[in-house]
């Protein structure tokens, strides 16, 4: 059982450099979310897709890009990594939006480290 | 938006039952109250949600007051297994806005 798998679990970039996190699930979700936690808090929304052709913006979604073309990937894009980017990012999903009677499925987590 | 208050930080001893409070004095009449928690290193995982009524299920009972401004976490039978950071959430315009949580101690 996949659920909700996120590559790479580890990565350090240099300042200005780009790079993809990878989110596949394998539970047929239309929701997915991506998320960032810094050291002693909660999540905080990036950005999230109700479906395939869908996405929008959470509560930090600056410096970021997102596109969902397939129901089962939803990759998140760092455009130019800043090290205010140091954070450990998750993607979660769910069958729809979690807030109603929906629970979310989350991944292990990418830890990524802007020098 | 709709937030949660708990508190930091919690101590329990091993296989006592825990009581972890959350208080959302500004829910409204549509929000669901979700628990979510994280073990450490690793996303978080699903607790249990709940409306207005009681819920029970096998990891946790969740008990709501009447008046939706607080609502408590139930661990039965607490194990070492159980320490984590515990999450009190409320959606906000169809997104979930999580604060940070509060820690769960076991003492063996």
């Amino acid at each position: 059982n996949a659920g909700v798998t996120q590559t790479p679990k580890f990565q350090v970039l240099k300042t200005g450099q780009s790079m993809t996190l990878q989110c596949a699930q394998d539970m047929n979700h239309e929701y997915m979310s991506w998320y960032r936690q810094d050291p002693g808090m909660g999540l905080r929304l990036i950005h999230y897709s109700v479906g395939a052709g869908i996405t929008d913006q959470g509560e930090v979604p600056n410096g970021y890009n997102v596109s969902r073309s397939t129901t089962e990937d939803f990759p998140l894009r760092l455009l130019s990594a800043a090290p205010s980017q140091t954070s450990v990012y998750f993607c979660a999903s769910s069958y729809s939006i979690p807030s109603t009677n929906e629970k979310l499925f989350f991944g292990s987590g990418t830890q990524l480290s802007v020098l | 938006d709709a937030k949660t208050t708990q508190p930091n930080s919690m101590e329990s001893n091993e296989e006592e039952p825990v009581h972890l409070p959350c208080n959302h004095s500004t829910i409204s009449g549509t929000d669901y109250i979700h628990w979510y928690r994280q073990l450490p290193s690793q996303g978080p995982e699903y607790v249990i949600h709940g409306l207005t009524s009681n819920v029970n299920n096998r990891m946790a009972s969740l008990a709501i007051a009447e008046d939706r401004k607080s609502s408590t976490l139930i661990l039965h039978r607490a194990t070492l297994r159980d320490a984590a950071v515990y999450y009190c959430i409320l959606d906000s315009n169809y997104q979930l806005i999580w604060g940070a949580g509060t820690k769960l101690i076991i003492k063996p």
